[in-house]
């Protein structure tokens, strides 16, 4: 069954950097775009970037646009979510999450989450 | 960017009643449209995409309809394990976009 594991969440000071990983397993990894989507504290989600299946197009809210970039290594079954001067805004738990197909918008499985706090 | 409006924002309801939750584009989006269940603590499970095609597994009292820009979710007889906060997601067009989500509890 498709699984999707995070990993890399923590508290940083706001300016800091961050790293988040996403090792999925239970699919072909190669052969669908990915996701990550944010929920912050008690709030709805927001859809943060998109990846496609073979790591060329990259799509991102505008509110993360130069400061975040999404990555996949197709060999290591790995998405990655690099976070540069990280705001205390971007605090959130953060999914990755499967598309349904290779270069589509549309979510399907999620992981368990990641929790990123920026705070002094 | 799309928005998508969604209606109510919270709920109560009895052990089998019909719920229905409201959807709406802010332009034509098709049938592009999924609807996620998420459980206090746990990451979102896709319930129905296309806005009308159930994910195998789930049981056949969740319903969705609609296209364009109006948009149903449906629970027939809503059942205590329900209880969660139900999203709207939009995938016509970047961003991807969700609705606010309506929070729905047992009377």
């Amino acid at each position: 069954q498709v699984q999707l594991v995070e990993s890399g969440g923590g508290v940083v000071q706001p300016g800091r950097s961050l790293r988040l990983s996403c090792a999925a397993s239970g699919f072909t990894f190669s052969s669908y775009g990915m996701h990550w989507v944010r929920q912050a504290p008690g709030k709805g989600l927001e859809w943060v970037a998109v990846i496609s299946y073979h790591g060329t197009n990259k799509y991102y809210v505008d509110s993360v646009k130069g400061r975040f970039t999404i990555s996949r290594d197709n060999s290591k079954n790995t998405l990655y979510l690099q976070m540069n001067s990280l705001r205390a805004e971007d605090t959130a738990v953060y999914y990755c999450a499967k598309d349904r197909g290779l270069t589509g918008y549309s979510p399907d499985y999620w992981g368990q989450g990641a929790l990123v706090t920026v705070s002094s | 960017d799309i928005q998508m409006t969604q209606s109510p924002s919270s709920l109560s309801a009895s052990v089998g009643d019909r719920v229905t939750i409201t959807c709406q584009a802010s332009q034509d989006i098709s049938n592009y449209l999924n609807w996620y269940q998420q459980k206090p603590g746990k990451a979102p499970k896709l319930l129905i995409d296309d806005a009308s095609n159930l994910e195998t597994g789930v049981p056949s009292r969740f319903s969705g309809s609609g296209s364009g820009t109006d948009f149903t979710f449906t629970i027939s007889s809503l059942q205590p394990e329900d209880i969660a906060t139900y999203y709207c997601q939009q995938y016509d067009n970047l961003p991807v976009t969700f609705g606010q989500g309506t929070r729905l509890e047992i009377k």
